[in-house]
């Protein structure tokens, strides 16, 4: 299958600091990728769909300037939590498909986020 | 949007033993995924079954879309197998993936 690739895996960072989490699709090219976030013990939520060369969609109560996707090329989709809290904290797993709105989504090896 | 359940939530098996976790969706799907997450967080594809029968070893999925359910069935199970096992589906023109709540399985020894 294809892969997609996730860094970092984990970060620690202070409260107010800004984390940038790349996605990268190693085999294919993806237009759109998609980010979700994961709470403990719950499902991943989606929060956004990352569109290459446009600006990203968000889902319905997601802060989009908290949350700055950047979909700069065909294979690097990237997250930025603006002016972290311990409220961030959380798994952020990212998804990209190689071709189709129907094809097979793959996903990375997820970050997680601890804002301290 | 697209509501996607999952049954039964939580399944304990001894080793060795079959199961059939369940999906239900509510709209026509044109992409239904089977996940399997691991300790670490990564989710594993199983299968991309939006309509049919797959088989991989010992598991195997059958997506029935006219009456909107997948099961996913694992046969004679190991306790690598323990983890949340999770569906998710899209629909139409948007390709955003809604997950279900996933299933815990926890396999003894």
């Amino acid at each position: 299958g294809a892969v997609v690739s996730q860094h970092p895996s984990r970060v620690i960072c202070k409260s107010g600091t800004s984390v940038k989490i790349e996605c990268r699709s190693l085999d294919f090219q993806a237009t759109t990728m998609f980010w979700y976030r994961q709470f403990p013990k719950q499902s991943l939520m989606l929060m956004a769909t990352s569109n290459e060369g446009s600006k990203a969609t968000y889902e319905q109560g997601v802060e989009k300037d908290k949350f700055l996707i950047n979909h700069a090329s065909l294979t690097l989709s990237t997250l930025t939590v603006t002016s972290a809290h311990p409220e961030d904290s959380s798994f952020y797993i990212c998804s990209a498909r190689a071709q189709g709105v129907a094809a097979e989504a793959f996903f990375g090896q997820g970050t997680r986020l601890t804002v301290v | 949007g697209i509501q996607v359940e999952q049954s039964p939530p939580d399944l304990i098996l001894q080793e060795g033993a079959n199961s059939t976790l369940r999906c239900n969706f509510s709209d026509s799907v044109n992409n239904l995924q089977w996940f399997h997450q691991n300790p670490w967080g990564q989710l594993i594809n199983l299968f991309y079954i939006p309509s049919g029968t797959k088989q991989n070893g010992r598991l195997s999925a059958t997506t029935v879309a006219t009456e909107r359910y997948s099961l996913l069935y694992i046969s004679s199970s190991q306790t690598t197998d323990s983890g949340v096992y999770f569906c998710a589906a899209s629909t139409g023109a948007n390709s955003k993936l809604t997950f279900g709540k996933g299933i815990t399985l926890s396999v003894r020894p």
